[in-house]
C-alpha cells in the first residue's frame, strides 16, 4: 500500500529535550516536505526536500532541522523544543512537478511542557 | 506573504443539496490548485486538483479555477452528510516547491 508513515502519533516532552519525528515514504516521491497545523492558522511549512541531499526552509523553519540523506526518509529534528512547538504535524510527499499533489502521513501530535 | 483565504464557516446545508466553497489566493504566479478534505483529527485527503482555468468535475465534486480573478472553487452536490468535514483550500506556489494552505471551511451536512 502506497503510504506515507509518520513516528510516532502521539509525543509529549518537556523543554529543551532533543526528539526527533520520523517520515517514510513508499512512493519513490523525489519531493518531502513538513508542516505543522495550528488552530486558526492552519497548515504552514515547515522545510521541504526537493531529493536527496538538498532541502529548503519553508514559512516557519526556525527551531526545527531535517535532513534528506535517503529518498524515503525524511526527519523532522527538533534539538530544544519549546512549548510554541506543541502542535500537529504532518509530513508530505510528492512526485516532483508542479501538477502534483501532496500526500499526507497520518500526523505526529507534539506536546511540549 | 502569500496568502490563501477561506471563508472559515461553518457553512451548514441539508443533504441533498449543493455546497460551495471559496478560495482565493494572493500569488499571480501561482501554478496548481489543490482541494483537501480534513476529518478532525485526521490526515488531509486530496479530493481534486485543478491547473487550467475553467470547470474540472470527478463524480460529485467540480473544481473551478478563474486565474484573472485569483479564485478557486469547489462545489458538492447531493451533499451528504458523511461530507462534514474541514475543507482546506491549497495552493502551489511559482516555484512548484512551497504550498500555502488556507485555514480551512468547516461544512456540515444535516441529514
Amino acid at each position: 500500500e502506497a503510504q506515507v508513515t509518520q513516528n510516532p502519533r502521539y509525543l509529549i516532552t518537556v523543554t529543551g529535550k532533543k526528539l526527533t519525528v520520523t517520515c517514510s515514504q513508499n512512493m519513490n516521491h523525489e519531493y518531502m516536505s513538513w508542516y505543522r497545523q495550528d488552530p486558526g492558522l492552519g497548515l504552514r511549512q515547515i522545510y521541504y526536500s526537493m531529493n536527496v541531499e538538498v532541502t529548503d526552509k519553508g514559512d516557519v523553519p526556525e527551531g526545527y532541522k531535517v535532513s534528506r540523506k535517503e529518498k524515503r526518509n525524511f526527519p523532522l529534528i527538533l534539538e530544544s523544543p519549546s512549548p510554541n512547538q506543541t502542535s500537529l504535524y504532518f509530513c508530505a510527499s510528492k512526485r516532483s512537478g508542479t501538477a502534483s499533489p501532496l500526500h499526507f502521513g497520518n500526523g505526529t501530535r507534539l506536546t511540549v511542557t | 506573504q502569500k496568502e490563501v483565504e477561506q471563508n472559515s464557516g461553518p457553512l451548514s446545508v441539508p443533504e441533498g443539496a449543493i455546497a460551495s466553497l471559496n478560495c482565493t489566493y494572493s500569488d499571480r504566479g501561482s501554478q496548481s490548485f489543490f482541494w483537501y478534505r480534513q476529518y478532525s483529527g485526521k490526515s488531509p485527503e486530496l479530493i481534486m486538483f485543478i491547473y487550467s482555468n475553467g470547470d474540472k468535475e470527478d463524480g460529485r465534486f467540480t473544481a473551478q479555477l478563474n486565474k484573472a480573478s485569483q479564485y478557486v472553487s469547489l462545489l458538492i452536490r447531493d451533499s451528504q452528510p458523511s461530507d462534514s468535514a474541514t475543507y482546506l483550500c491549497a495552493v502551489n506556489g511559482d516555484t512548484g516547491n512551497q504550498f500555502y494552505f488556507g485555514t480551512g471551511t468547516s461544512l456540515t451536512v444535516i441529514p
